[in-house]
């Protein structure tokens, strides 16, 4: 495997259900990233984890909570989901720890997510 | 509010023509820009990015402009292929709490046609 990888790329889930979205990053970086993209709007960051510390929370609701293991690892856990949560969640990661300078983010492929 | 707009949602080009994307922020701060391609069912990819200290940066059929004073940025690619048709993101890079984070514009949807 090489770059940035996500798992499962598509999941279904109801309002009631707990669930995991996985992120590995094969590219020995230091800051791993949480997106969500939504139809018709700009990518949203939702979390930022710079050396497996997380360094920004941008006003996610607590249904979404991250969880990063290791520098390589990155995790989603989902819980009593709204429809309105239906989007496409994409993980980066880039070289340096997040927020020490500029720096070239490179992107998985998203996990497409359904709400019912 | 929106900080990058890419007020164009789509572009349409015949093959082998210039596609030119164009890109506006409105934060001061941000000093360094990048743009990605998506195709669907895939991540963003990066593509080029430009520092503010320069106002072009070139890599073989991808040339990207700044203009710092009109707060503007494009993308210029040139011949067209086919194979470029995707959705086309400008993002810059401004100080957050955290320090440097990237601010996404909606996309473009560029086509060439042949």
């Amino acid at each position: 495997e090489t770059g940035v990888t996500q798992t499962p790329r598509h999941l279904v889930m109801g309002m009631t259900n707990k669930k995991s979205l996985k992120c590995e990053q094969h590219l020995g970086h230091n800051a791993m990233y949480w997106y969500k993209q939504s139809a018709k709007k700009p990518l949203e960051l939702m979390f930022v984890y710079s050396l497996e510390e997380r360094v920004e929370n941008n006003s996610v609701p607590s249904r979404f909570s991250p969880e990063c293991p290791n520098s390589s690892h990155l995790f989603l856990h989902l819980h009593t989901l709204q429809p309105e949560d239906s989007a496409l969640y994409l993980c980066a990661s880039s070289q340096d720890p997040a927020g020490s300078k500029r720096d070239t983010q490179y992107f998985g492929p998203g996990t497409r997510l359904t709400v019912l | 509010d929106q900080q990058v707009k890419q007020n164009s949602p789509s572009l349409s080009v015949q093959e082998g023509r210039i596609s030119i994307l164009n890109c506006d922020y409105t934060n001061s701060m941000f000093d360094y820009f990048l743009w990605y391609k998506k195709y669907p069912a895939e991540g963003p990819t990066f593509l080029i990015s430009i520092s503010s200290i320069k106002d072009k940066n070139e890599d073989g059929r991808f040339t990207v402009f700044l203009n710092k004073s009109a707060k503007h940025l494009s993308l210029h690619i040139v011949p067209s292929q086919p194979g470029d048709s995707a959705v086309y993101f400008c993002a810059a890079s401004g100080v957050s709490n955290s320090g440097y984070a990237l601010n996404f514009g909606k996309g473009t949807s560029l086509l060439v046609t042949p």
